[in-house]
């Protein structure tokens, strides 16, 4: 089965802490986005990566940064959480071709 | 630019039949639908080209309507299992990189 995991399924940080989002997939994909999802706005897209070391502005990067050193794992960062970063965050894959998504179960982070 | 979705809401009793609707306001490569149960990740259901073509997944299909910009979803006959929230995905220049509307939440009942 092909997998998405996101490390944390829950957290609860403070405002002005850093915060680590890790995602990491076994398909050997090219393609890794971070998404946002909040009610009544659906997924908008943060981050994205089509390769190692590579990133690219999504729709709304304000407040966050992306590193992707390795294929398998892309991480999103937080330098200094406030709280209407409150959110759900979903990671997803793709290899190209229809470019259909592979998302991670998320990481619900509430920020104090 | 997010595409819009309608409705935002809908109830059915089980074997009955609902459309949702995707309609952005710039020409579109693709359109990708996905369904989300509550508390899992959302699950890619099909994906659409411009052409106009239509798809099926067990009794779920979709069409696209190019010059419109607009694709539709059908639930047929529908059952317990398709309750979720669906979302359409469009790509406007076939870079993997998807807008996502606000979702449609879909009740169905015994």
């Amino acid at each position: 089965d092909v997998k998405v995991t996101q490390s944390s399924r829950y957290l609860v940080k403070r405002t002005g802490e850093k915060v680590f989002l890790e995602c990491v997939q076994d398909m050997d994909h090219e393609n890794m986005f971070w998404y946002r999802q909040d009610p009544g706005l659906g997924l908008r897209l943060i981050y994205f990566s089509y390769d190692v070391k590579m990133k690219e502005k999504g729709d709304i990067p304000e407040g966050y940064s992306v590193s992707r050193e390795k294929k398998e794992r892309f991480s999103l960062i937080l330098e200094s959480a406030s709280t209407n970063q409150t959110s759900m965050y979903l990671c997803a894959s793709s290899g190209g071709g229809t470019g259909e998504l592979f998302f991670g179960e998320g990481s619900r982070l509430t920020v104090l | 630019q997010q595409p819009v979705q309608s409705p935002q809401a809908v109830i059915l009793r089980e074997g009955e039949d609902a459309v949702i609707n995707c309609s952005s306001s710039k020409a579109l490569y693709s359109v990708h639908w996905y369904r989300q149960k509550h508390g899992e990740a959302p699950i890619f259901l099909m994906i659409l080209l411009k052409g106009g073509e239509q798809k099926g997944h067990d009794k779920i299909s979709a069409s696209f309507n190019e010059k419109k910009q607009q694709s539709s979803l059908y639930l047929t006959a529908s059952q317990l299992s398709y309750s979720g929230t669906y979302f359409c995905g469009t790509d406007r220049s076939n870079d993997y990189k998807l807008s996502f509307g606000a979702g449609t939440t879909v009740t169905v009942r015994a």
